[in-house]
């Protein structure tokens, strides 16, 4: 079964560079969530959408902006990239519309500031 | 400050025996409940859920048990096996609210002897 696909898998970018990370959902989910994993912590929730729109908001920096496209893939936007950073950052999809529907997650994408 | 937490970084068993992994909770509004295992370098895989509605939730060798008034949750697995050995993330989520997005305690890592 198709899972939750992420782009890159690695990424290493200088300070105060960009970064665009990718996310496409599994087929028919029409939610998608973004985390950020630092070394030896816990996901940390960013942001989320459904059906294209702002769903919710967690400890997105100003810095970073992400948006859902038409076909449900959603791209998280990073700029002035600061070493803290560096992370693996994760995104989920679930499908809503009532009931409880788990998030399933991509295999995350390392990002790496130096 | 941390809604969900893992008491436990780590937890040796031997192969065959029970495993034990505990979580707690602060917030009221969490009504639904998930352990996601995790090994290096992939994204957290969902194992089993629990609404709030219910007390026990099982799934072959795993057993999720919620106690709603002291806000803690574990994760029951017997027979232990040394494929378990991996991350085990708690998540939870207050849906009532009309949110879904996950908040992850920081972890507990299985070792499971042969």
């Amino acid at each position: 079964a198709a899972g939750v696909i992420q782009s890159p898998r690695h990424l290493i970018k200088e300070k105060r560079e960009t970064a665009t990370l990718k996310c496409y959902p599994i087929p028919r989910h029409d939610t998608v969530y973004w985390y950020q994993q630092g070394p030896g912590q816990d996901p940390q929730f960013l942001i989320s959408f459904y059906e294209k729109m702002q769903s919710d908001k967690g400890s997105i920096p100003d810095r970073f902006s992400a948006q859902q496209f038409s076909d449900y893939h959603s791209e998280l936007n990073m700029s002035s990239l600061e070493l803290g950073d560096s992370a693996l950052y994760f995104c989920a999809s679930s499908l809503s519309g009532g009931g409880n529907t788990e998030a399933f997650f991509g295999q995350g994408t390392r990002l790496t500031v130096v | 400050d941390q809604q969900v937490k893992q008491n436990s970084p780590s937890l040796s068993v031997q192969e065959g025996r029970i495993s034990i992994l505990n979580c707690d909770y602060t917030n009221s509004m969490f009504d639904y409940f998930l352990w996601y295992k995790k090994y290096p370098a992939e994204g957290p895989t969902f194992l089993i859920s629990i609404s709030s509605i219910k007390d026990k939730n099982e799934d072959g060798r795993f057993t999720v048990f919620l106690n709603k008034s002291a806000k803690h949750l574990s994760l029951h697995i017997v027979p232990s096996q040394p494929g378990d050995s991996a991350v085990y993330f708690c998540a939870a989520s207050a849906r009532r609210t009309g949110a879904n997005n996950l908040f992850f305690g920081t972890g507990t890592r299985l070792t499971v002897i042969p």
